[in-house]
């Protein structure tokens, strides 16, 4: 088993809806969460921090930590093309520079007009 | 937020040559840096983690003389791959958290797309 499951999709959705992204994790030492966007050929693109359980928005951007679930997820709000890209969640078990980044495999999603 | 710079975004080699890739944190400081490969549709595989002024730490099976990385400043780590071989073409892409920053917030430069002829 993986310790970071990620639907890898395709995802596609109409311009302006709302998506869900999801990441599952089984090693509750995880404690930072992070989301990233990455466009092809790019290097990934942060987007959202969060470190406790609960809520943590961003413009369109809603990250959510359940870690009594060991679930997160991504919302976001009114989609636009541009937001067509891979997404990554990513987390990691200690808070320092050092830290070792574990990945989800990336979840592509597509917003059509 | 923090600015990392990777050099060259695209390079083709011949077989057999070394090719070298530059990753600079430009705004700031980073005693840690680490080098990922990614295959294509895949995610992020971490190679090694770049210490400057020591040894990089390299992931179980990726091999250290093949991949070379040295951290000589506190801004700039290089990854050189060695005797190059098509297996090799892969989009390598480095990362770095800022010291003083929220830790394990990393910041991923742009990408290097290494073909191998």
């Amino acid at each position: 088993q993986k310790e970071v499951e990620q639907d890898p999709g395709p995802l596609s959705v109409p311009e302006g809806a709302i998506v869900s992204l999801n990441c599952t994790y089984s090693n509750s030492a995880f404690q930072y969460f992070m989301w990233y966007r990455q466009y092809s050929r790019k290097g990934p693109e942060l987007l959202m921090y969060t470190y406790s359980s609960g809520n943590k928005e961003d413009g369109r951007f809603t990250a959510q930590v359940d870690k009594s679930s060991k679930y997160i997820s991504l919302f976001i709000r009114d989609s636009q093309p541009s937001d067509s890209a891979t997404y990554l969640c990513a987390m990691s078990r200690s808070g320092g520079t050092a830290s070792k980044l574990t990945f989800g495999t990336g979840t592509r999603l597509q917003v059509t007009l | 937020g923090a600015v990392v710079s990777q050099h060259p975004s695209r390079v083709i080699c011949k077989s057999g040559t070394s090719v070298k890739i530059e990753c600079r944190s430009l705004d700031f400081q980073a005693t840690t840096m680490f080098w990922y490969r990614q295959f294509p549709k895949k995610s992020l595989m971490l190679m090694a983690t770049s210490n400057e002024g020591s040894k990089a730490t390299y992931e179980q099976g990726v091999e250290k003389d093949k991949f070379l990385i040295n951290h000589a400043s506190l801004t700039l780590s290089t990854l050189t791959v060695t005797s190059a071989h098509p297996e090799d073409s892969s989009f390598y892409i480095c990362s770095a958290s800022p010291y003083g920053g929220r830790g394990a917030e990393a910041f991923f430069g742009q990408g290097t797309r290494l073909t191998v002829v």
